[in-house]
């Protein structure tokens, strides 16, 4: 069975520090894709980004970066010169593709971390 | 592009009494529909999909049904609502395959059972 373990349960910084959200994966699949979104306080859940399993590039999106490594079944999560408005809950999320694409992209996420960035 | 809406967008119930809380989608065809619950504590649950018309899978037994009675609109019901069932609801929709698709979340609604 497929699981997603986020270990940090709060994070609180101070603007303009670093700060990184780990996401830890079980899945028996070789091919599955995973997810991070966003929930700001409003509720509603933002797509940040998407990584299937063949893909272990890391990507850099302006002050968000992702490290994804097979090796340890990670798919961190960076913000770089965090700002107020990063301030969310964090939901990093698999897919796997079942056998004859048969999960039909059913999502199992992690519990989430509240990022909090003071000013 | 695609929309999607939720209504309403907070309930307030009492205990034993009926639930519809409404799902729709613009700007595509056939997507995969889905209903999660978000309950204090943070993390979202899977409740139901749906692949087609009329087509329904649940992932957890409760007290709650969903229905798809138009390829974009997803509707979550229950006949008797349970003080367990407060929580935030998110109605999601993805492209079909042939490859997992982005699952994209609309508003939500937050419902609360007294």
């Amino acid at each position: 069975a497929q699981k997603v373990t986020q270990a940090q349960t709060e994070i609180s910084v101070v603007e303009k520090e670093d700060v990184t959200l780990d996401c830890v994966y079980e899945t028996r699949d070789t091919t599955y894709y995973l997810f991070w979104y966003k929930q700001p306080p409003s509720g509603e859940l933002v797509f940040l980004i998407r990584r299937n399993s063949f893909d272990e590039q890391n990507e850099i999106s302006g002050r968000y970066s992702w490290n994804f490594q097979k090796s340890t079944s990670s798919f961190n999560f960076t913000i770089t010169a965090s700002q107020v408005v990063d301030s969310a809950v964090y939901f990093c999320a698999l897919s796997e593709d079942g056998a004859g694409g048969t999960s039909y992209g059913k999502l199992t996420f992690g519990q989430g971390t509240i990022l909090t960035v003071h000013p | 592009s695609q929309t999607i809406h939720q209504w309403p967008a907070t309930l307030v119930q009492p205990v034993g009494s009926p639930l519809s809380l409404e799902c729709t989608v613009e700007g595509t065809s056939n997507p995969n529909l889905y209903w999660y619950r978000q309950a204090a504590g943070r993390g979202l649950q899977l409740l139901f999909y749906s692949v087609g018309i009329g087509q329904i899978s649940s992932e957890v037994p409760q007290n709650l049904s969903a229905s798809r009675p138009q390829d974009r609109q997803f509707i979550l019901s229950s006949k008797k609502l349970l003080l367990s069932d407060s929580g935030f609801y998110l109605c999601a929709w993805a492209g079909q395959r042939p490859t997992v698709e982005t699952q994209y979340f609309g508003p939500g609604t937050r419902l609360l059972v007294l």
